[in-house]
């Protein structure tokens, strides 16, 4: 079926400084999405993508976090500078229909700050 | 805050029996439910879905009981078989806007 890429699956940085996940989804999808997951416990929503705009974006979507598609190239999460409770899985999605169209998940980036 | 919540949190059952996952929710304004499955080392993907207009929606082996005045659903699992083990996710999403939150999951074990 369809994929969605995730690039790194895994990177290791000091506090302070920055990272950028890469989002590679599903070529004809309109609608995308990141969520964070701490280990062991749930996925959770920071922020939708549409049309070249942030829809909803949650609590834990801070000022350093920003989002963009540059030119329908990859989706891309920045967070600028990172800190300690930014380590998680970071998983992108990417959805034809929205809400009620299925959302292809990648596979996560790992993300380690130290 | 958990908006979406699911129980149990593990469940094992044996081969042909069924399996039952529970979720339940606090926004009144969900009004969209859709399930995902995530296997082993694999992304989650979507399983089945159901509006409120309906309190039941079929998939084959796969069905969602929906109790809007309760804001609970489940997810039955009839005649379960080995290839069901898997971690199931409850979503949900609100009228008129675009984000979807996710339960913890349920980790599903079918015994052969």
């Amino acid at each position: 079926g369809p994929k969605v890429l995730q690039i790194p699956s895994h990177q290791i940085i000091d506090m302070g400084q920055m990272v950028t996940l890469n989002c590679d989804p599903v070529s004809n999808h309109l609608y995308f999405y990141w969520y964070k997951q701490i280990l062991g416990q749930q996925m959770e929503f920071l922020v939708n993508f549409y049309n070249g705009k942030v829809m909803e974006k949650s609590k834990l979507f801070k000022d350093q976090f920003s989002v963009e598609r540059p030119d329908g190239s990859y989706f891309t999460l920045k967070i600028q500078p990172t800190a300690l409770e930014d380590s998680a899985v970071y998983f992108c999605a990417s959805s034809l229909g929205g809400r009620t169209g299925q959302l292809y998940f990648g596979e996560g980036s790992k993300l380690t700050v130290l | 805050q958990q908006q979406v919540r699911q129980s149990p949190q593990s469940l094992t059952v044996w081969e042909g029996e069924t399996a039952i996952l529970n979720c339940s929710y606090e926004d009144s304004t969900f009004d969209y439910f859709p399930w995902y499955w995530q296997f082993p080392r694999e992304s989650p993907a979507l399983l089945i879905a159901i509006r409120p207009v309906s309190n039941k929606k079929e998939d084959g082996r796969f069905t969602i009981f929906f109790n809007k005045r309760e804001k609970k659903l489940s997810l039955h699992i009839t005649d379960s078989q080995p290839g069901d083990s898997a971690t199931y996710f409850c979503a949900a999403s609100p009228y008129g806007n675009e984000k979807i939150t996710f339960g913890a999951g349920t980790k599903l074990t079918i015994k052969p």
